[in-house]
């Protein structure tokens, strides 16, 4: 069974909705929570992170974690054309750069105009 | 600022040869980490380097060696290459003792194995 299990879609969804992106995890070390978002032929970008359980939001995008559950959720409202690409969730134990972040399938998202 | 720089972009290499592919950190960097991306998954971490020394490992066999030279930049090396070696190599870079959501990624180079 692996660490972080991700949906890797894909998820079509038209112009203007809200998208609902999700991870679980099965290590309950995991504190920081992460979010990346990877054009194609691109590296990732980090788009959010939150550390332990709670709410995030910026702009158009809220981060969610339930570390009860063990289950993280990105949202994405009004979404735009330019959001299709491949969200990554990634988590770690600790705050130290490590390197050695822990990352989902990834979930590929196509927004059509 | 130039970001991470990765080369080449793509390579193509035939089983059982050698291959080297190289990263430049983003300006002020001085740790680099290295990830396997293999097609429709996740990196996974392959290992780190900080002052020219491998500081993490991930679950790679000897076959994945690196290399980090006094300006930072570095290299990956990976002998015997299997088809299995096909995927995106990521290079993200950072601060020694920063956070490990300040870490930038390369544009990765692509390599495939036949």
């Amino acid at each position: 069974q692996k660490e972080v299990e991700q949906d890797p879609g894909p998820l079509s969804v038209p112009e203007g909705a809200i998208v609902s992106l999700n991870c679980t995890y099965s290590n309950s070390a995991f504190q920081y929570f992460m979010w990346y978002r990877q054009y194609s032929r691109k590296g990732p970008e980090l788009l959010m992170y939150t550390y332990s359980s709670g709410n995030k939001e910026d702009g158009r995008f809220t981060a969610q974690v339930d570390k009860s559950s063990k289950y993280i959720s990105l949202f994405i409202r009004d979404s735009q054309p330019s959001d299709s690409a491949t969200y990554l969730c990634a988590m770690d134990k600790g705050s130290s750069n490590t390197g050695k972040l822990i990352f989902g399938q990834g979930t590929t998202l196509q927004v059509k105009p | 600022d130039a970001g991470v720089t990765q080369s080449p972009t793509h390579l193509i290499k035939t089983r059982g040869q050698q291959v080297t592919l190289r990263c430049s950190p983003k300006s002020g960097h001085d740790t680099v980490s290295w990830y396997q991306q293999a097609l429709g998954q996740g990196p996974q971490f392959i290992f780190q380097y900080y002052e020219e020394e491998e500081r993490q490992r991930g679950n790679f066999p000897d076959r994945f060696s690196g290399h980090q030279f006094p300006n930072y930049s570095s290299e990956l090396n990976v002998n015997a290459l299997l088809l299995g070696d096909s995927a995106l190599y990521l290079c993200a870079s950072s601060l020694v003792g920063g956070m490990n959501t300040e870490a930038f990624f390369g544009q990765g180079t692509r390599l495939t194995v036949v």
